[in-house]
């Protein structure tokens, strides 16, 4: 049981390039959130996802997008890299509305 | 949404409880209150959550007030390992369509040895 996985842990990209963040979880969880956290700032919701097939905006989804084509990924791609997204950027998910969330280790994202 | 307030920043003594508060006074019934904290270059933790009555479990207690309108996170006995941003959010079982988990600035506890 390896919780939320997210890959990979850190990356630079420069203006304008494509990539996408990966998250995992093996709890069949069928919750999944993306955040956002700048430096010395709180998390921001980007998506979220309340299982297979169903996403939805968060408070900060412009140049972002996401897939759920399984209960157990929720990849989160950014096209057009630009340096306003250099952040850290965190995966969760949790088996209902309230019960406990579970966050991945961070992607640590620099656009240069 | 109903929104919750806490305090920027706390210190507290290592080895000394910890009382944390949140003001939440647009609650509605079907709300819970949730608390998570972020140790440093980690990801947010789940502490505890409940609905009406006081809550216990390893890492903390929740006491609720009476009209629900705040709550109190108690650390019973603060550890350097304490020290992290604690959020207090509000979740709502049955707002089809509110399923967001949003966080709020939090408060940041120091802890003094």
């Amino acid at each position: 049981n390896a919780g939320v996985t997210q890959t990979p842990k850190f990356r630079i990209l420069k203006i304008g390039q494509s990539m996408t963040l990966q998250c995992a979880q093996d709890m069949n969880h069928n919750y999944m959130y993306w955040y956002r956290q700048d430096p010395g700032m709180g998390l921001k919701l980007i998506y979220y996802s309340v299982g297979a097939g169903i996403t939805d905006k968060g408070e900060v989804p412009n140049g972002y997008n996401v897939s759920r084509s399984t209960t157990e990924d929720f990849p989160l791609r950014l096209e057009l890299a630009a340096p306003s997204q250099t952040s850290v950027y965190f995966c969760a998910s949790s088996y209902e509305l309230n019960t406990e969330a579970f966050f991945g280790q961070g992607t640590r994202l620099t656009v240069v | 949404d109903a929104k919750t307030t806490q305090p920027n920043s706390m210190e507290s003594n290592e080895e000394e409880p910890v009382h944390l508060p949140c003001n939440h006074s647009t609650i509605s019934g079907t709300d819970y209150i949730h608390w998570y904290r972020q140790l440093p270059s980690q990801g947010p933790e789940y502490v505890i959550h409940g609905l009406t009555s006081n809550v216990n479990n390893r890492m903390a207690s929740l006491a609720i007030a009476e009209d629900r309108k705040s709550s109190t996170l108690i650390l019973h006995r603060a550890t350097l390992r304490d020290a992290a941003v604690y959020y207090c959010i509000l979740r709502d079982d049955f707002n089809f369509g509110n399923e967001k988990l949003t966080f709020g600035t939090g408060t940041r506890l120091t802890i003094i040895p």
